[in-house]
């Protein structure tokens, strides 16, 4: 069964920086893309960024861009996110998902929050 | 700019057919994806590449699509079908969702 399961969510100050982990099993985590998807309280889904299967290829919404960088540890499973200059917009649910055939995402994690605020 | 537009609610009866539609430009050249979210929990696909259905998504949602316009319908739909559905597609390097459409069965 596949599973992904993120950590590292929580309250930091404007400005602060935070690390998000996504621990990934029951699949060959290094043969596909991956990537992490927000969604802010009462909103929306939002795309965040993308890393292809080596960590070669690196993709990002033009508002995180600079401030955040997606990484992997194919050795471990883990997919990673770190956020740098965080800002009161970013403030939302961090979604792992695998992606699948066309960009589709068939498996999602339950999501970590991440708060800010002073 | 790459958006994706969703009518923010639909509403249907239960038993009846429910269609959302998702429209934008990327969706021209790309295939679309569709996922499903319930309150609190997280989205589920759908379906994917347009008109594909997962393993274990009922036989009751279908996906079309064309030109810019991509349709998810949902026939003979039940009570267990209310939730927040939302379209995703790509455009060079940025992958983009829809806002959204809130499906009601009254």
């Amino acid at each position: 069964e596949v599973q992904l399961v993120e950590s590292g969510g929580g309250l930091v100050h404007p400005g602060g920086s935070l690390r998000l982990s996504c621990a990934a099993s029951g699949f060959t985590f290094s043969r596909y893309y991956m990537s992490w998807v927000r969604q802010a309280p009462g909103k929306g889904l939002e795309w965040v960024a993308n890393m292809d299967q080596d960590g070669n290829e690196k993709h990002y919404v033009d508002s995180v861009k600079g401030r955040f960088i997606i990484s992997r540890d194919n050795a471990k499973n883990s997919l990673y996110l770190q956020m740098n200059s965080l800002r009161a917009e970013d403030a939302a649910v961090y979604y792992c998902t695998r992606v699948f055939d066309y960009n589709s995402r068939d498996h999602w994690g339950q999501g970590t929050l991440v708060t800010v605020s002073s | 700019s790459y958006g994706l537009t969703q009518p923010p609610s639909v509403s249907v009866s239960p038993g009846q057919t429910a269609s959302i539609t998702c429209s934008g430009d990327p969706l021209e050249d790309n295939y679309a994806s569709w996922y499903l979210q319930k309150p609190g929990q997280s989205p589920l696909l759908v379906i994917y590449e347009d008109s594909k259905r997962p393993s274990g998504i009922p036989g009751r949602f279908s996906g079309s699509s064309s030109g810019d316009t991509v349709t998810l319908t949902i026939s003979g739909t039940q009570a267990v079908d209310e939730a927040d559905y939302y379209c995703q597609t790509w455009d060079s390097d940025n992958v983009v969702f829809g806002g959204g459409t809130k499906l009601t069965v009254l």
